[in-house]
């Protein structure tokens, strides 16, 4: 079956630091890659995606790339703040509509 | 423009109770799901549909039954509640149609089995 891994956390960091959170992923054929985040008491909300191949997604600092050659989709920010702190779900889903979502890493940034 | 709503938002069950979990959506997407949140751990899919009348297995389907007899609604059933099922439950849909493929999700449900 298809599978999402995450970089375990807990991540910890200082205010401007710059951000990775690893995500690979395992299925077959081309599925859409996503970045979720999850603020405390909240529901998950959708941070950014790729569809394909190369695709660049990018929402408020944060980028990943689809690369299909290492089956990554890895999460990076520049200069993260502390608004930043919250759990991020790597997520794919099939063309046949079939979510698979990662574990989540915890964010916490330090002022 | 509600989005996805779930209700109710807390519930607590005693062992062997049955209850429904409510999922609605206003945006006339096809695909709706169902996940289970524990502690500390990641979304784990229950049941999907892809659409009316349409359900399938995700990867923890025992212990719960789904219907899709709308569009709009996708309830979620435990028959025999036990203490395994004590999680966050989230209710999520999409249109699935190209780019716009992207889950909207509810606020969740947090359902304590005691």
């Amino acid at each position: 079956g298809n599978s999402v891994t995450q970089m375990e956390g807990p991540v910890t960091l200082s205010e401007e630091a710059f951000l990775t959170i690893n995500c690979t992923y395992t299925a077959t054929g081309y599925p859409s890659l996503f970045w979720y985040v999850q603020y405390p008491g909240e529901g998950l909300q959708l941070l950014l995606k790729a569809t394909k191949a190369d695709d660049k997604g990018s929402n408020k600092g944060f980028e990943a790339t689809y690369r299909k050659e290492t089956t990554s989709f890895h999460l990076e920010k520049g200069s993260v703040q502390v608004s930043d702190s919250a759990v991020y779900f790597c997520a794919l889903i099939t063309n046949a509509g079939k979510s698979t979502f990662g574990d989540g890493t915890t964010l916490t940034v330090k002022p | 423009n509600a989005g996805v709503t779930q209700t109710p938002k807390f519930r607590i069950l005693k062992i062997g109770q049955s209850m429904t979990l409510q999922c609605t959506q206003d945006m006339n997407h096809n695909y709706m799901y169902w996940y289970r949140q524990d502690p500390g751990m990641g979304l784990k899919l229950i049941y999907y549909s892809v659409g009316a009348g349409i359900t399938d297995k995700g990867e923890v389907p025992n212990g719960y039954n789904v219907s899709r007899s709308t569009t709009e609604d996708f309830p979620l059933r435990l028959e025999l509640a036990a203490p395994s099922q004590t999680s966050v439950y989230f209710c999520a849909s999409s249109l699935l149609a190209g780019d716009l493929n992207e889950q909207f999700f509810g606020p969740g449900t947090r359902l304590t089995v005691l």
